[in-house]
């Protein structure tokens, strides 16, 4: 069965250092990847997606990057936090062409001070 | 442009009794449509979905309604559990976008004894 896992749970970080949450999926080859961020009193809001390794598209301008080094491996990044970065991220994968149902992993927690 | 949007940010109901979440969108091209469930510090796991080829689906206790000419859709819970409180998204995505969820800012229900 498919598993995924991102890590780490819980982040505190001061503003302006850099930031990296990973994430793997098992069990499932050449997924679609995402990257979502629940910012307080809003919606999931989609960040990054990626159809293969080295595709990545972003769907918002912002503070922050990701990349996919290897096929069931997708990175969020940032070399210097802002306050505005808080949020839970949740990282998910769907098959290769599915439409609709994604599957989220357990979700991190950053908090920028 | 929020454009999946719940309107009740809460809801609170009688264990044994019916729920019913609701949810508008404003893009025309949306043609599957979701719902999540998410318990705090996880990620959101898939509870039902809906094409627009139909106007209900039903699993177990969860239904649910689209009516496409209103851009509507809805979650009925029946019989409502305690353990269905929880904040639930409703999500759409169209043909060609792979499963690039579009998510509103959730539902929190609270069924109580």
């Amino acid at each position: 069965s498919q598993t995924i896992h991102q890590w780490p749970a819980t982040l505190v970080q001061p503003v302006g250092s850099p930031l990296s949450l990973e994430c793997t999926v098992e069990g499932t080859s050449n997924p679609n990847l995402y990257w979502y961020r629940q910012a307080a009193g809003r919606g999931l809001q989609l960040l990054f997606y990626s159809v293969g390794i080295g595709q990545i598209s972003s769907e918002v301008p912002q503070n922050l990057s990701a990349s996919r080094p290897q096929d069931r491996q997708f990175i969020l990044s940032s070399k210097k936090l802002l306050l505005s970065d808080s949020g839970f991220y949740l990282c998910a994968w769907s098959p290769t062409g599915a439409t609709g149902e994604l599957f989220f992993g357990e979700g991190s927690r950053l908090t920028v001070l | 442009d929020q454009q999946v949007k719940q309107n009740s940010p809460s809801l609170s109901v009688q264990e044994g009794r019916i729920s019913i979440l609701n949810c508008d969108y404003t893009n025309s091209m949306f043609d599957y449509f979701l719902w999540y469930k998410k318990y705090p510090a996880e990620g959101p796991t898939f509870l039902i979905s809906i094409s627009s080829i139909k106007d209900k689906n039903e699993d177990g206790r969860f239904t649910v309604f689209l009516n496409k000419s209103a851009k509507h859709l809805s979650l009925h819970i029946v019989p409502s559990q305690p353990g269905d409180s929880a904040v639930y998204f409703c999500a759409a995505s169209h043909t060609g976008t792979a499963s690039k969820l579009t998510f509103g800012t959730g539902t929190r229900l609270q069924v109580t004894l």
